[in-house]
């Protein structure tokens, strides 16, 4: 079967370096984002998440920065391995539990 | 705990036919939410659940039915299998009040 992982926009790194993978969301009014990542033939499992009252939380190894104005939303994952080489998208809520939009996802590919 | 369980993994059917996907958890959450994934899409809702005996339609709803008689198990009914329904289908729970999913390992349904 076709993997999630195709026909995504891929970002390339080298091992070692910062990765920083970017969203774009759609709805001012949404006030929760979380980072999800996903292995080929698995569900999506969380990475970090952020209030739309902070604009940087930090946990081990990754960042995430939210720009309010721009409608922005970024992941940097610090020193980044070949264990990191996998699909990455966001996800951002307003208010009711079902308003809830993902993103398409980013394949990070890590080079040894 | 197991978290997030789903069967089956992969299931063909005939168009016209009838199926239910199974999910459960045993982290005692209230929400539940299914959701279909497909090629070059983010995760769309299909139909969620506030707590046992109470459902609610998502964004793609129709050729789907759900029940929550309890709070462990939320099923998934497909009435009359159509190709468009060819995805791969997720179960997430989640605490009540706080948005972030945990998600089951998917099932990956073909209909010919």
């Amino acid at each position: 079967g076709e993997s999630v992982g195709l026909h995504l926009p891929t970002l390339s790194v080298q091992e070692g370096d910062n990765s920083i993978i970017n969203c774009a969301y759609s709805n001012s009014a949404s006030d929760y984002f979380i980072w999800y990542k996903q292995e080929s033939g698995k569900g999506p499992q969380f990475i970090i998440d952020i209030r739309s009252n902070m604009d940087k939380r930090q946990g081990q190894r990754v960042t995430v920065l939210l720009n309010k104005t721009v409608k922005h939303l970024s992941l940097q994952i610090a020193a980044t391995q070949p264990g990191d080489s996998t699909v990455y998208f966001c996800a951002e809520r307003s208010g009711g539990y079902q308003k809830v939009t993902f993103g398409t996802g980013t394949k990070l590919q890590v080079i040894p | 705990n197991a978290g997030v369980t789903q069967t089956p993994k992969f299931q063909v059917l005939k168009t016209g036919q009838s199926m239910t996907l199974q999910c459960a958890q045993d982290m005692n959450h209230e929400y539940m939410s299914w959701y279909r994934q497909d090629p070059g899409m983010g995760l769309r809702l299909i139909h969620y659940s506030v707590g046992a005996g109470i459902t609610d339609q998502g964004e793609v709803p129709n050729g789907y039915n759900v029940s929550r008689s309890t709070t462990e198990d939320f099923p998934l009914r497909l009435l009359s299998a159509a190709p468009s329904q060819t995805s791969v289908y997720f179960c997430a729970s989640s605490p009540p009040q706080q948005g972030l999913e945990y998600f089951g390992p998917g099932t990956r349904l073909t209909v010919t």
